[in-house]
C-alpha cells in the first residue's frame, strides 16, 4: 500500500526558505504513470495545488508560487522535496504531498490529474 | 485563475440526499473528464471520493457519485450518515498555466 510522509521543520521564520521533504514508500517514484505534488491549506481556508514533479525532474508549478517554489526528486531515496523562499506569515498552511495521475487529453499530450493518496500534512507556521 | 466556485455550505438528514455543486468554465470543468471530489474530515488529509468525473476508488461507498453538466460538476451523497458530514472539495485539470483548479470547499452538515 502505498504510502507518503512529509518531514521538514515546523517553525520557519519570515523572509527564509521553507523546505520539506515527501518520503514515499510502498511503492516506487520512479514511476511512469505518475506525477508527485505538494498541495497546501491555510488554517480554516482550502486547498491550494503548489506544483508536481514527475520521476525524471520535470516539473509544473502554479504560477502564483511559481517564482519562490522549487521541487525536486531524489529517486535513490524515494523522496521529493519543497522549497518555498522568502516566506511571509500568508506562508502558514499544512503543506500535503501527493501522488498524481498522468492521463492523455489528446493522442500526443497527458496532464496530471487526481490525487490519491495524501500524506498526513505538516503544519509549517511563519514566525518570528 | 480563480477557483472553481462550490457552496459553501449544504445540509441534510441522515438517509436523504445531497448534491454539492462545482462550477468552473469551458477550459476546466466543461471542457475534460478529469473533475475529482475529496472528503476532508476535521484535522485529516483529503481523501479522494471521486475521480474522471464519475468514477470511484476501490473502498469507496457506492452512496457517493459524481455527474456533470455543462461547466458544472456535482457530487451526490445518497443515504446520508453522520460519518459523511465533512468538508468537500472538487478539483479539475485546467487548460490554463494554473493546470489544477481547486474549488473553495463545501461544508456538508448531516443534522
Amino acid at each position: 500500500q502505498l504510502q507518503l510522509q512529509e518531514s521538514g521543520p515546523g517553525l520557519v521564520k519570515p523572509s527564509e526558505t521553507l523546505s520539506l521533504t515527501c518520503t514515499v514508500s510502498g511503492g516506487s517514484i520512479s514511476s511512469r504513470s505518475h506525477f508527485w505534488g505538494w498541495i497546501r491549506q491555510p488554517p480554516g481556508k482550502g486547498l491550494e495545488w503548489i506544483g508536481s514533479i514527475y520521476y525524471s525532474g520535470s516539473t509544473n508549478y502554479n504560477p502564483s508560487l511559481k517564482s519562490r517554489v522549487t521541487i525536486s526528486v531524489e529517486t535513490s531515496k524515494n523522496q521529493f522535496s519543497l522549497r518555498l523562499s522568502s516566506v511571509t506569515a500568508a506562508d502558514t498552511a499544512v503543506y500535503y504531498c501527493a501522488r498524481q495521475q498522468l492521463k492523455p487529453v489528446s493522442m500526443r499530450e497527458v496532464v496530471i490529474t487526481e490525487f490519491d493518496p495524501w500524506g498526513q500534512g505538516t503544519l509549517v507556521t511563519v514566525s518570528s | 485563475q480563480s477557483a472553481l466556485t462550490q457552496p459553501a455550505s449544504v445540509s441534510g438528514s441522515p438517509g436523504q440526499s445531497i448534491a454539492i455543486s462545482c462550477t468552473g468554465t469551458s477550459s476546466d470543468v466543461g471542457g475534460y473528464s478529469y473533475v475529482s471530489w475529496y472528503q476532508q474530515h476535521p484535522g485529516k488529509a483529503p481523501k479522494l471520493m471521486i475521480y474522471d468525473v464519475t468514477d470511484r476508488p476501490s473502498g469507496v461507498s457506492n452512496r457517493f457519485s459524481g455527474s456533470k453538466s455543462g461547466n458544472t460538476a456535482s457530487l451526490t451523497i445518497s443515504g446520508l450518515q453522520a460519518e459523511d458530514e465533512a468538508d468537500y472539495y472538487c478539483s479539475s485539470y485546467t487548460s490554463s498555466s494554473t493546470l489544477v483548479l481547486f474549488g473553495g470547499g463545501t461544508k456538508l452538515t448531516v443534522l
